[in-house]
């Protein structure tokens, strides 16, 4: 069946930029994720939704990154004023239920230039 | 603060010889504790899951791990590894303490089986 998809597969904008990341979540799983992984790290939480409400934004670095998920599956991160320091991989996951695994995207490699 | 250590940045190991990825992990609750492999280019895939029961779990492509609460570890381990087993491979908790789903990776181990 399908996985997680995620668009585009990589990024290239330059500093300042406004950028989105999309992403298709396995269908009927409620929960999903976003993370960041950097070179040579483990991946870093960002935001937890269910459904269509974000239940934990903690992970978010700053008022610049924001995420939505207006009905309840595809989520689409943004990222304002874009900084070399945001270049990274960006993980999406989704699970059927919140303390079940989680089944990740390709991921969307982000580079600022 | 949950964490996840994996003391390893690489591991090497001769094909057909057993291999073990070490973790440990620290949490206020009880955890839920996860291990991924990560190929080139590709996306992070599930290997086995604790949640409660047997300490000693199996997963997919002959993986295994222990659940050690005494010693809060959660190792992967293979009887006999293959040289396609070499990968990177991340431990993850959630502490079930928290409100949220949230996992905590570790840094990622390197697995290089040579033939």
């Amino acid at each position: 069946g399908a996985g997680v998809s995620q668009t585009p597969s990589n990024k290239v904008t330059e500093k300042g930029k406004y950028v989105e990341l999309r992403c298709d979540p396995i269908s009927g799983h409620t929960a999903l994720y976003w993370y960041r992984q950097s070179l040579g790290q483990g991946p870093e939480f960002l935001i937890y939704f269910q459904g269509t409400g974000a239940a934990d934004d903690s992970g978010l670095p700053n008022d610049r990154f924001f995420a939505v998920r207006p009905e309840g599956s595809v989520s689409t991160l943004k990222i304002q004023r874009t900084e070399r320091g945001d270049s990274a991989v960006y993980l999406c996951a989704s699970s059927e239920q919140g303390y079940n695994e989680q089944f990740f995207g390709p991921g969307t490699r982000l580079t600022v230039l | 603060a949950q964490s996840v250590a994996q003391p390893e940045d690489q591991v090497n190991v001769a094909e057909g010889n057993p291999l073990t990825v070490k973790c440990t992990y620290s949490v206020s609750g009880n955890p839920y504790l996860f291990w991924y492999v990560q190929y080139p280019n590709r996306g992070l895939q599930f290997l086995l899951k604790y949640i409660t029961g047997d300490n000693l779990v199996k997963g997919s492509y002959g993986f295994e791990a222990e659940f050690n609460k005494s010693q809060t570890s959660f190792h992967l381990k293979k009887p006999s590894a293959l040289v396609s087993d070499s990968a990177l491979y991340f431990c993850a908790v959630r502490d079930t303490s928290r409100a949220g789903n949230m996992l905590t990776f570790g840094g990622g181990t390197r697995l290089m089986v040579k033939p």
